[in-house]
């Protein structure tokens, strides 16, 4: 079965930093791109990042690109985003997704975690 | 960039009725490899999103029959044959080339 947990969320404040992991289990991680896509609330959902099977190549939303940072660890089968610079409309639930097809490039994403809820406050 | 758009907004269906959302792209999702990279996913409340329909009419595992996708190059749409109380939730458009969504269309029950 396959399962993602993310975790690292929390209430931060405006210009602070935060790394979100997500740890996955149930398929073979490396054979996967992985993506971050978030939501903020009462709002639709919105991609900012994925990362190709082997961590060669990253991809962001323009929103967000120079802020944040996709990496992963296959030898720990987890996904990591780091956010920085935070900002009032980072304030979301961020979702952990596992793509089809081991290139973001056309990938669908066929399972999803639970999320993490990043509220960004002073 | 590709923008995405779903209408309705929100519609209220009577359970055993049909429903259909329609989702247009502002550019042609058929690639030269001969596939269209739309995909449907539905987040019922309280939940996580979840991957419907892939590549414009494929059903993803274990999604009941009553789903179907169609369209093609800019024009898509999602259909319930006959809705049940389960399909509550909104139901998101995503072009899967770069990854851009739809505004959500959210279903209810009459």
């Amino acid at each position: 079965e396959v399962q993602l947990l993310e975790s690292g969320g929390g209430l931060v404040q405006p210009g602070d930093s935060l790394r979100l992991s997500c740890a996955a289990s149930g398929f073979s991680f490396g054979s996967y791109a992985m993506t971050w896509v978030r939501q903020a609330p009462g709002k639709g959902l919105e991609w900012v990042s994925g990362i190709s099977g082997s961590g060669a190549t990253t991809y962001y939303a323009d929103s967000v690109k120079g802020r944040f940072s996709i990496s992963r660890d296959n030898s720990r089968n987890t996904v990591y985003l780091q956010i920085n610079s935070l900002r009032v409309e980072d304030t979301a639930v961020y979702y952990c997704a596992k793509a089809d097809i081991v290139l973001m490039v056309f990938a669908s994403f066929d399972y999803w975690g639970q999320g993490a809820l990043v509220t960004v406050s002073s | 960039d590709i923008l995405m758009t779903q209408t309705p907004i929100s519609l209220s269906v009577t359970p055993g009725q049909p429903a259909s959302i329609s989702c247009k792209s502002s550019q042609s999702l058929l690639h030269s490899d001969g596939k269209t990279y739309l995909d449907w996913y539905l987040q019922k409340p309280g939940q996580s999103p979840q991957l419907l329909i892939y590549e414009v009419s494929n059903r993803f595992s274990a999604v009941p029959d009553r789903f179907s996708g169609s369209g093609s190059g800019t024009d898509f749409t999602l259909k319930i044959s006959r809705v049940e109380a389960e399909d509550v939730g909104v139901y998101y458009c995503m072009q899967s080339i770069q990854h851009t969504f739809g505004q959500g269309t959210r279903l209810e029950i009459k």
